[in-house]
């Protein structure tokens, strides 16, 4: 199993402003994925984080609000931007290699936007 | 990715088996199922998955029907520390696919004392 470093684990943000979230991982990763969870909801995929291309975002994110990097097969960030509070949710990054059928999570960054 | 259902809440008591239902009813030949538990404020955490056979690991224990229309997550002897919402998912396995994952309601499983 992989070992998934993320941070911060969690912080309260100031509408309008961004934060940028780190996913560091113990190994070399093919996949990486972001996700958020609302409060009181279930996991919903942001994007495929792509190593030296842009992220692949699915139906209802876009890049200019959650822009995403991965500069090598360890390391992944998330930035959400221009903050509202309907931004604070729980942002999980999540990794999978081709060695292994299952997924697995970091811990999760928990934002309050204020 | 076929669509799961599961109940919303379930209880069990502290060392008795929990045995969480899962209907997958329109999954594929190639689709495996997959389950999830997420303990209150952490990421999720694998634990186990199988394709027809049913499947045992230190965690639990995967009962899949013959038809595969559905699946039984069980936890032999529960404790407090297995109170988490359980995610069923149903995925498809392919040379080269990606591996995010569909999440749904899940089961909240609480285990009292």
């Amino acid at each position: 199993s992989a070992v998934i470093s993320q941070k911060p684990s969690r912080d309260i943000c100031q509408r309008g402003t961004s934060l940028t979230i780190q996913c560091q991982v113990d190994s070399q990763v093919t996949m990486m994925f972001w996700y958020r969870q609302q409060p009181g909801q279930s996991l919903t995929l942001i994007a495929t984080a792509n190593q030296g291309s842009e992220a692949t975002y699915e139906s209802g994110f876009v890049i200019d609000k959650f822009p995403i990097s991965r500069p090598n097969l360890t390391f992944s960030t998330l930035t959400v931007s221009n903050m509202s509070p309907e931004d604070s949710s729980i942002y999980l990054c999540s990794v999978g290699s081709l060695m292994n059928t299952e997924a697995f999570f970091g811990q999760g960054t928990r934002l309050t936007v204020v | 990715d076929a669509k799961t259902t599961q109940p919303t809440s379930m209880d069990c008591a502290e060392g008795r088996a929990a045995n969480l239902p899962c209907n997958h009813s329109t999954i594929s030949g190639n689709e495996y199922v997959y389950w999830y538990r997420q303990i209150h404020s952490q990421g999720p955490q694998y634990i186990i998955h199988g394709l027809k056979n049913n499947e045992t690991n230190e965690m639990a224990s995967l009962i899949i029907t013959e038809d595969r229309k559905s699946s039984t997550l069980i936890l032999p002897h529960a404790t407090l520390r297995d109170t988490a919402v359980y995610y069923c998912i149903v995925r498809a396995i392919s040379s080269g696919s990606a591996r995010q994952l569909t999440f749904g309601s899940g089961t909240q499983l609480t285990v009292l004392p």
